[in-house]
């Protein structure tokens, strides 16, 4: 298998303050890392591309200035949330994808729970 | 239109028997990648199984099966012996190639399953 580790898994913070997330693949290197926002009961909704040592692929309708993205090392990857407010409350889940065979696997971390006050 | 479809929002099944859990997919990428995630109640996603187009067996992992139908679209997970463990939220998911040359990856909406005692 592969590890992935998310780290904080539940962060509280005040409107205007930024949060960061760090996802980090413990057992392999990720050239290239996702970063996932789910709502309660809904699929996952891709965010951003993290590629290392490059910049990050964001999806259309993602503010790229709110939502900073570092690929700075082949096992970690960060999430910035910049300038929170209550409407960034959510659940943030990171994934790093693992080449083994031919078949590239994205494995996941354990996720964070965002709520901004 | 969907890219990868589970018909079935939600599905319950007796512990010890064996469940099937729908997906159909749509891609005009010859190779694709079509996996099986679990996110349990404290919100991780676990990899399950993967099944390459070109592969020509189907994909298994312990109690975990994959029914790919090529013709039909369809990448059926089959669990056998359910344990009440099981209990979670299922994602089907599929890699394919974009225009640009990187992968995408599409998640499904998802299958509440639940393992009645």
């Amino acid at each position: 298998g592969a590890v992935v580790s998310q780290h904080p898994s539940w962060v509280i913070c005040k409107s205007g303050t930024s949060v960061k997330i760090e996802c980090r693949s413990l057992d392999f290197q990720a050239t290239t890392m996702f970063w996932y926002r789910q709502f309660p009961k809904q699929s996952l909704m891709l965010m951003a591309t993290s590629n290392e040592g490059s910049k990050a692929t964001y999806e259309q309708g993602v503010e790229k200035d709110k939502f900073l993205i570092n690929h700075a090392s082949l096992t970690l990857s960060t999430l910035t949330v910049t300038s929170a407010h209550p409407e960034d409350s959510s659940f943030y889940i990171c994934s790093a994808r693992k080449t083994s065979g031919g078949a590239h696997i994205q494995y996941f971390g354990a996720g964070t729970r965002l709520s901004v006050l | 239109a969907q890219k990868i479809t589970q018909t079935q929002p939600g599905m319950f099944v007796q512990e010890k028997e064996a469940v099937t859990l729908d997906c159909t997919y749509d891609t005009s990428d010859p190779s694709y990648g079509l996996f099986w995630y679990k996110q349990p109640s404290s919100g991780e996603m676990i990899f399950l199984i993967y099944q390459g187009s070109y592969d020509q067996q189907n994909a298994t992992e312990g109690r975990y099966s994959l029914n790919f139908q090529k013709a039909r679209k369809s990448a059926n997970l089959v669990i056998s012996a359910s344990q009440l463990g099981d209990s979670a939220m299922y994602f089907c998911a599929m890699r394919e190639g974009t225009t640009s040359g990187t992968y995408k990856y599409i998640f499904g909406t998802g299958t509440r399953l639940k393992v009645l005692a």
